[in-house]
């Protein structure tokens, strides 16, 4: 299986601040890469796809990069309602696999 | 855009099992991967169960599933199901199905999650 090393695991920041998350692949995973946001009790919700497509109707302080095995996830300008946690997912090859997770905090 | 609905919660004795359904809304899932994804309590990781594309007769299983996981669909490839036998536990989660953009398991929409409790 592809493992997903996503980090940092918890992730304090202030209004306006630019956000990092990262997800590293055990193995290159062709831009087979998504990344989500989960707010508590409801299902993930699709941010970006291919590693660097904004989902129809998301913000545009929303990105992604990165190929290979190294990607990144980035909030340009930190807003109250992305209190949320995100996940990578990596569907390049069976089993899919998620990152463990990044909780953020304000 | 065909979104999905989950049946609703379930609570099971160890050692049973449970079938939870999802339904398109808005079309059908005949051209579509479907997935089941489970998330245990308490907002804990998510993890990837198997899928199935009702329109080729696909069906993937994860390896720590195999055996115990069930995916099927109905002639209409309306609604996917979701099969899991000897309950224990450990098995307490929310279980979603998500469908990709097409036949790749992609996960772009997802169902609202059923959960499912595990108790004696």
């Amino acid at each position: 299986d592809i493992q997903m090393n996503q980090s940092p695991s918890s992730l304090s920041a202030s209004v306006g601040d630019r956000v990092t998350i990262t997800c590293q692949a055990s193995h290159d995973i062709n831009n087979y890469l998504n990344w989500y946001q989960q707010k508590p009790g409801k299902a993930p919700n699709l941010l970006i796809y291919d590693a660097s497509n904004l989902e129809t109707g998301v913000p545009l302080r929303f990105s992604g990069s990165g190929s290979g095995t190294e990607f990144t996830f980035t909030i340009s300008s930190l807003q109250p309602e992305d209190i949320a946690t995100y996940y990578c997912l990596q569907y390049d090859n069976l089993p899919s696999t998620f990152g463990q997770g990044t909780k953020l905090e304000i | 855009q065909v979104q999905l609905v989950q049946s609703g919660a379930e609570v099971k004795k160890p050692g049973s099992s449970v079938k939870v359904s999802c339904k398109a809304s808005g079309g059908t899932l005949s051209t579509y991967a479907i997935s089941w994804v489970r998330q245990a309590p308490a907002g804990q990781g998510l993890e990837w169960m198997g899928g199935i594309i009702p329109v080729l007769g696909t069906i993937k299983y994860a390896q720590k599933f195999q055996g115990r996981v069930t995916l099927t669909a109905d002639g209409s490839a309306s609604t996917a199901y979701m099969d899991l036998s000897s309950l224990r536990s450990e098995d307490t989660a929310v279980y979603y199905c998500a469908r990709g953009r097409y036949f790749d398991w992609s996960l772009k929409t997802w169902g609202q999650g059923t959960l499912v409790t595990v108790s004696s």
